[in-house]
């Protein structure tokens, strides 16, 4: 049980570009998931949190323009990277809270390239 | 605001040796903490967790850890180490009805042959 999915796991995209990720909770509702950026060798950095039917809350200093999150079912949250920049280039992890509210589980990320 | 201390980004460990990943905490609120296994690649996969009630916590693969309030420690530990095992380690902690993880930084474990 518990399980998270994401699409695509990798991505190369041209610069200028949009990217679309999926999470989806395969086995259970959540109404909360969250979208995470990870560098290379460093820890996970939480961007932003996702409501089912309602607008994401963004950390500070994540460009919600640049990042749009849609969640419009409890099992499917979306990470849309508009005009992306080499810079977006990025390890990009979603999870998603169990409905006891105590646990979060990950997806298997997506690595994206931007040329 | 919640936070994790995962010291010694590095941890070399033999093969059949004990597993012993140090893990400190400092929250306002009681905490929930978890551990988190990341293969190359790969998202975070949680390895236990406490919320409430008994403070020895075991999980998969034959880790476990206790919560120490009056040490505000998390630390994890595996009797044996095994070469799957090597992998990226993550302690993170969260307070009820917020849930926003804030984790540690890390530990690489390296298990020697």
């Amino acid at each position: 049980g518990a399980v998270v999915s994401q699409h695509p796991s990798w991505v190369i995209c041209k610069s200028g570009t949009s990217v679309k990720i999926e999470c989806r909770s395969l086995d259970f509702q959540a109404t909360t998931m969250f979208w995470y950026r990870q560098f290379p060798k460093q820890s996970l950095m939480l961007m932003a949190t996702s409501n089912e039917g309602s607008k994401a809350t963004y950390e500070q200093g994540v460009e919600k323009d640049k990042f749009l999150i849609n969640h419009a079912s409890l099992t499917l949250s979306t990470l849309t990277v508009t005009s992306a920049h080499p810079e977006d280039s990025s390890f990009y992890i979603c999870s998603a809270r169990d409905q006891k509210g105590e646990t979060q589980y990950f997806g298997p990320g997506t690595r994206l390239l931007v040329l | 605001a919640q936070s994790v201390t995962q010291l010694g980004s590095h941890v070399s460990v033999s093969e059949g040796a004990l597993v012993l990943l140090r893990c400190n905490y400092s929250s306002s609120v009681p905490p929930y903490l978890f551990w988190y296994v990341q293969y190359p690649n790969q998202g975070l996969q949680l390895l236990l967790k406490y919320t409430t009630g008994a403070t020895l916590v075991k999980g998969i693969n034959g880790f476990e850890a206790e919560f120490k309030k009056s040490e505000t420690s998390f630390h994890l530990t595996k009797p044996s180490a095994h070469m799957s095992d090597a992998a990226e380690y993550f302690c993170a902690v969260s307070d009820y009805g917020n849930n926003r993880l804030a984790f540690g930084k890390g530990n690489q474990v390296v298990v020697i042959p």
